[in-house]
């Protein structure tokens, strides 16, 4: 699967919108960009994923842009309740290959 | 949406002895399950792919004889950690997939291990 680069730690002030990049340059035509986040303590928790379009849903937005090579989180409305790391993981989408955790993104959101 | 029940969520155990952390796919038949392991502020790492009613495929460097995992029924897998030592102290966390096109694999909340 394909590596992924994010950056280390965001911060975010509440009712703003959050968006969290992530580079995967070395993305190969099947793989798809799933995004994950885990509340401290807590077990992940999924988000999102696309291939190619761009994707909502009542968490976030997903973009990705046209050569695939990136793609940014978009939490709208960020609250307290969205701090977290946020994962950006790339894999392929047959069979019951595992997700690979990077390290993630520490999003904090201030009040 | 599916859930997937972890337990216990913590467990406080003496060196020497065995601890098992039981993962269960609630409303689905869970085919796959991955167990992964989580030392403080750092990510999370596989240890072991196991398919229901076959062995675990374990990562390079997971000691196979000392984290037992057992995928008996598509509901239910098991992780044993065996003779435990404070060195195992760790959040392990399981994850869940019958993978038919569904759109994420799905985890359990965790299980604190702490070795004393």
């Amino acid at each position: 699967d394909a590596k992924t680069t994010q950056p280390t730690s965001m911060d975010c002030a509440e009712g703003r919108a959050a968006n969290l990049p992530c580079n995967h340059s070395t993305i190969s035509g099947n793989e798809y960009v799933y995004w994950y986040r885990q509340i401290h303590s807590q077990g992940p928790q999924y988000i999102i994923h696309g291939l190619k379009n761009n994707e909502t849903n009542e968490m976030a937005s997903l973009i990705i842009t046209e050569d695939r090579k990136s793609s940014t989180l978009i939490l709208p409305h960020a609250t307290l309740r969205d701090t977290a790391v946020y994962y950006c993981i790339v894999r392929g989408n047959s069979g019951n290959t595992p997700l690979v955790f990077g390290k993630g993104t520490r999003l904090s959101v201030i009040a | 949406g599916a859930v997937v029940s972890q337990h216990p969520s913590w467990v406080i155990c003496k060196s020497g002895t065995s601890v098992k952390i039981e993962c269960r796919s609630l409303d689905f038949q869970a085919t796959t399950m991955f167990w992964y392991r989580q030392f403080p502020k750092q990510s999370l790492m596989l240890m072991a792919t196991s398919n229901e009613g076959s062995k675990a495929t374990y990562e390079q460097g997971v000691e196979k004889d000392k984290f037992l995992i057992n995928h008996a029924s598509l509901t239910l897998s098991t992780l044993t950690v065996t003779s435990a030592h404070p060195e195992d102290s760790s959040f392990y966390i399981c994850s869940a997939s019958d993978y038919r096109g569904r759109t994420g694999y799905t985890f359990g909340s965790g299980t604190r291990l702490t070795v004393v």
